[in-house]
């Protein structure tokens, strides 16, 4: 299957700070990458969709000042969580779809924010 | 709207025994339904659908039959491994987007 890489795995933040998270994929491309937010031992929840070179749709609740998606080219999908706090800490997945069927997902990255 | 349902987990079984996950969903219209898997550490990993009634998908010796009348997905594996021992999710899809709509995920450890 397709390569999705997600970059950085790990991230620690003071809260204030903003945190960009890579979304890349790696031999095909996206025409639609998903975002989704993971908590622990329970499901994803999707926040955002996006497709290249137009706006994100928001998922409802999800702030849309917050958590910036900027979905620039066909390979590479950035999720930037502005002026994080605690309650942001999560694990954050992305996911890349060509068919409007499979998916392929990243390997996730998990935020701390102290 | 939408919604997937899962049997809670954990579920810990022994290496060769028969697994049962359990899934029920609720869509308006005919959506396609996947199980996906999630090792640890890993990011998840489709592995198999069914995009119509009746359908059955399989892979690595799991199977999942897509009932229409009963709107269920159970996923079932004859004899599994130590290696199966995962997080697996139910979900489906509706919308020409391919947005998926996840169930709450049933962890699966498998002792030897």
């Amino acid at each position: 299957g397709a390569v999705v890489s997600q970059h950085p795995s790990w991230v620690i933040c003071k809260s204030g700070t903003s945190v960009k998270i890579e979304c890349r994929s790696l031999d095909f491309q996206a025409t639609t990458m998903f975002w989704y937010r993971q908590f622990p031992k329970q499901s994803l929840m999707l926040m955002a969709t996006s497709n290249e070179g137009s706006k994100a749709t928001y998922e409802q609740g999800v702030e849309k000042d917050k958590f910036l998606i900027n979905h620039a080219s066909l390979t590479l999908s950035t999720l930037t969580v502005t002026s994080a706090h605690p309650e942001d800490s999560s694990f954050y997945i992305c996911s890349e779809a060509t068919d409007g069927e499979t998916q392929y997902f990243g390997p996730g990255t998990r935020l701390l924010v102290l | 709207g939408n919604s997937v349902t899962q049997m809670e987990g954990p579920v810990t079984l022994s290496e060769e025994a028969f697994l049962t996950i359990n899934c029920t969903y609720t869509a308006t219209g005919y959506p396609s339904l996947f199980w996906y898997v999630q090792y640890p550490g890993e990011g998840l990993q489709l592995l198999l659908k069914a995009t119509k009634a009746d359908d059955k998908g399989s892979n690595k010796g799991f199977e999942a039959t897509y009932r229409k009348e009963t709107t269920s997905f159970h996923l079932e594996k004859g004899s599994v491994q130590v290696s199966d021992s995962a997080v697996y999710f139910c979900a489906l899809i509706t919308d020409s987007w391919g947005k998926l709509q996840f169930g709450a995920g049933t962890q699966v450890v498998v002792t030897p």
